[in-house]
């Protein structure tokens, strides 16, 4: 069985620019997350959509947004990138809302310069 | 004050050691708790979850909840230098949040 793929693997930009992270969740999982795991900070939660909803969100600003498609696969969408935005972006997804067991991507590693 | 406290290391011991890995957290409310396995420049993998006090085995691998202390331990028997990796706790309330909260992680290195 896949697991959760993610997409690309590397994305650089510059400072005001914007970015689009794609994740693709295990077959059969309807719930997506977002998690930012920056240098010396850990894995902080972005995101969280089930069924097509948001169903909530973490303490980072409105130019971090989402959403996920009819066939559960989600966007991540960072407008006006800062350099503190630099991070890797970890997507995970779970069957439904049971979300104990989060099964993570390999991430995507931004860099803004 | 962090919600998750985790000790970063990093942790080294020899090939076939017991190892100990800790937590401690602030929010009694928490109740599932999870560790995953980070290896590097690779996403976390769930190595396993439990609820509420007490202790869950798999394989070489033993979670160990005390809620009475606010501390979670995973115990790895038999250490191997395949384990080298970064140790992450986790956890969560009961409410259905999607949220998990993590702590910083531990750099673990198995010598051979």
């Amino acid at each position: 069985e896949a697991g959760v793929t993610q997409s690309p693997t590397h994305l650089i930009k510059t400072r005001g620019q914007q970015a689009t992270l794609r994740c693709s969740p295990i077959s059969g999982h309807t719930s997506v997350y977002w998690y930012q795991q920056a240098l010396g900070l850990g894995l902080q939660f972005l995101l969280w959509y089930d069924e097509g909803e948001e169903r909530n969100r973490g303490n980072f600003p409105p130019r971090f947004s989402g959403r996920q498609f009819p066939n559960y696969s989600s966007e991540l969408n960072v407008n006006a990138l800062e350099l503190e935005d630099s991070a890797l972006y970890l997507c995970a997804s779970s069957f439904g809302q049971t979300y104990n067991e989060q099964f993570f991507g390999p991430g995507t590693r931004l860099t803004v310069l | 004050q962090k919600e998750v406290e985790q000790d970063p290391g990093p942790l080294s011991v020899p090939e076939g050691a017991i190892v100990s890995l800790n937590c401690t957290y602030s929010n009694s409310a928490f109740q599932y708790f999870m560790w995953y396995r980070q290896y590097s420049r690779k996403g976390p993998e769930l190595l396993m979850y439990t609820y509420s006090s007490g202790n869950k085995e798999d394989g070489r691998f033993t979670a160990q909840v005390d809620k009475s202390s606010k501390y979670i331990s995973l115990f790895i028997r038999d250490s191997q230098p395949s384990d080298s990796a970064t140790y992450l706790c986790a956890m969560r309330g009961s409410s259905n949040t999607g949220k998990l909260i993590f702590g910083q992680g531990t750099t673990l290195q198995v010598k051979p």
